[in-house]
């Protein structure tokens, strides 16, 4: 199956300082990533829909200036905590879909981000 | 009227037992119905999903019931091992030009004892 890669796996930052996670399709091209936080026993929460080329779209609640995603081509995206603080501390997940094949979004295995 | 409801939230059953997981939704524009199983500290991997076209859908241990007018659908683990013991979620999509974005149910732990 089309593999969906993070990176990193898990990170560890200060508190103020801006984190970078990236999401890769392998395999396949994604014109649409989304992503996802979970917190520790929780649902997985969609955040945003990143577009190709486009901006992303953000769910309500989610604050555009603090998390911001870049989706420059079409295996690529990423999203930057920006002026991360503890409360940002969680699981974050991305999926990916091969819009070329009617399949399933793909997961990437997701990145622990611990602000302290 | 996003919203999917998993219940129960955990389960507990013995190696070779049934594990029966259940959802609803109220958003009739669902129109893709995937389950998910996480374990600690990885994403998650889907498992079986259905369309509502489709009342039932078996893949080897798994089977997906569904229930269009109730709105509802739920998870059938056959012969359950202790390696299913994990987090299970259901899911539900949209399509159309939402297709790939899923709300997820809450998620059950299920723990199958040797």
């Amino acid at each position: 199956g089309a593999v969906v890669s993070q990176h990193p796996s898990w990170v560890i930052c200060k508190s103020g300082t801006s984190v970078k996670i990236e999401c890769r399709s392998l395999d396949f091209q994604a014109t649409t990533m989304f992503w996802y936080r979970q917190f520790p026993k929780q649902s997985l929460m969609l955040m945003a829909t990143s577009n190709e080329g486009s901006k992303a779209t953000y769910e309500q609640g989610v604050e555009k200036d603090k998390f911001l995603i870049n989706h420059a081509s079409l295996t690529l995206s990423t999203l930057t905590v920006t002026s991360a603080h503890p409360e940002d501390s969680s699981f974050y997940i991305c999926s990916a879909r091969d819009w070329k094949v009617n399949t399933e979004a793909f997961f990437g295995q997701g990145t622990r981000l611990t602000v302290v | 009227q996003q919203q999917v409801k998993q219940s129960p939230q955990s389960l507990i059953v013995q190696k070779g037992g049934i594990s029966i997981i259940n959802c609803a939704y109220e958003n009739t524009a669902f129109d893709y119905f995937p389950w998910y199983q996480q374990f600690p500290g990885k994403g998650p991997a889907l498992l079986i999903a259905i369309r509502p076209d489709v009342s039932e859908k078996k893949e080897g241990r798994f089977t997906i019931s569904f229930n269009k007018s109730a709105k509802q659908f739920s998870l059938h683990i056959m012969d359950s091992q202790p390696g299913d013991s994990a987090t299970y979620f259901c899911a539900a999509d949209a399509g159309g030009t939402s297709y790939g974005k899923l709300t997820f149910g809450q998620g059950t732990i299920l723990t199958v004892h040797p």
